[in-house]
């Protein structure tokens, strides 16, 4: 069984100030997926990271893929309110690849 | 376009009861994908299916859950007898195809069962 655990459970902050949050595992994935989720409503999708070292950015948020595909971290630039949510780390199980295996989730709440 | 929808947003059932899950994936979306979510833990894959065709339950328990996917209208996730171990929330997905496309999330149902 494949698991991904995400690091730290829950982290609070001020407006302005930066963040990583980190998703291990000690299985490889073909690809890794992040997605935030608001209360009350399902996942977004955030971004896809495919390819080992492969670093992505989405303004403010920079998303990276570790060399062994085992690994994926997500660093906040300034964070905002508005960033404030659940973040999710999630990928395609090997043996079905259309099944997504879900990290334990980051709980993010940014005050002013 | 719409994205993948889901009703009722909200759902209180009795215990022993039974409960009707309904998905509408987005439009040209033919595989959809059922996950729950316990309160402070992330989703776990139940169920993915195809029209008319359930392609891996494996997270599905043995007893009282079901799912479908006709060939026309809604994919249904049916839990009969419902107990309090099934208060969750209810996450549908859908995707154009498999296995390795992404999954779009509807908003969820939340069960609760009293």
């Amino acid at each position: 069984t494949q698991l991904l655990e995400q690091s730290p459970q829950f982290l609070s902050i001020q407006e302005g100030e930066n963040l990583t949050v980190y998703c291990n595992s000690s299985s490889v994935f073909s690809s890794l997926q992040w997605y935030r989720q608001e209360p009350g409503e399902g996942p977004v999708l955030l971004v896809t990271v495919v390819t080992g070292g492969e670093v992505k950015k989405l303004k403010r948020l920079t998303f990276q893929f570790g060399d062994a595909r085992k690994d994926s971290s997500l660093h906040i630039t300034a964070a905002q309110p508005g960033d404030t949510g659940l973040y999710l780390c999630a990928g395609p199980d090997t043996g079905t690849a259309s099944k997504l295996t879900f990290g334990t989730g980051t709980r993010l709440q940014v005050t002013l | 376009n719409a994205g993948v929808m889901q009703n009722p947003r909200h759902l209180v059932r009795r215990r022993g009861q039974e409960a009707r899950l309904r998905c509408s994936p987005m439009k040209g979306h033919s595989h959809v994908y059922w996950y729950r979510q316990l309160p402070e833990e992330g989703l776990k894959f139940m169920v993915y299916l195809q029209k008319e065709n359930i392609i891996d339950e494996s997270g599905m328990p043995k007893e009282r859950f079901s799912a479908e996917f006709p060939k026309e209208g809604p994919s249904i996730l049916r839990i009969q007898q419902v107990v309090r171990g099934d208060s969750a929330a209810y996450f549908c997905a859908s995707s154009p195809g498999a296995p390795r496309d992404t999954q779009y999330f509807g908003p969820g149902t939340r069960l609760t069962v009293l």
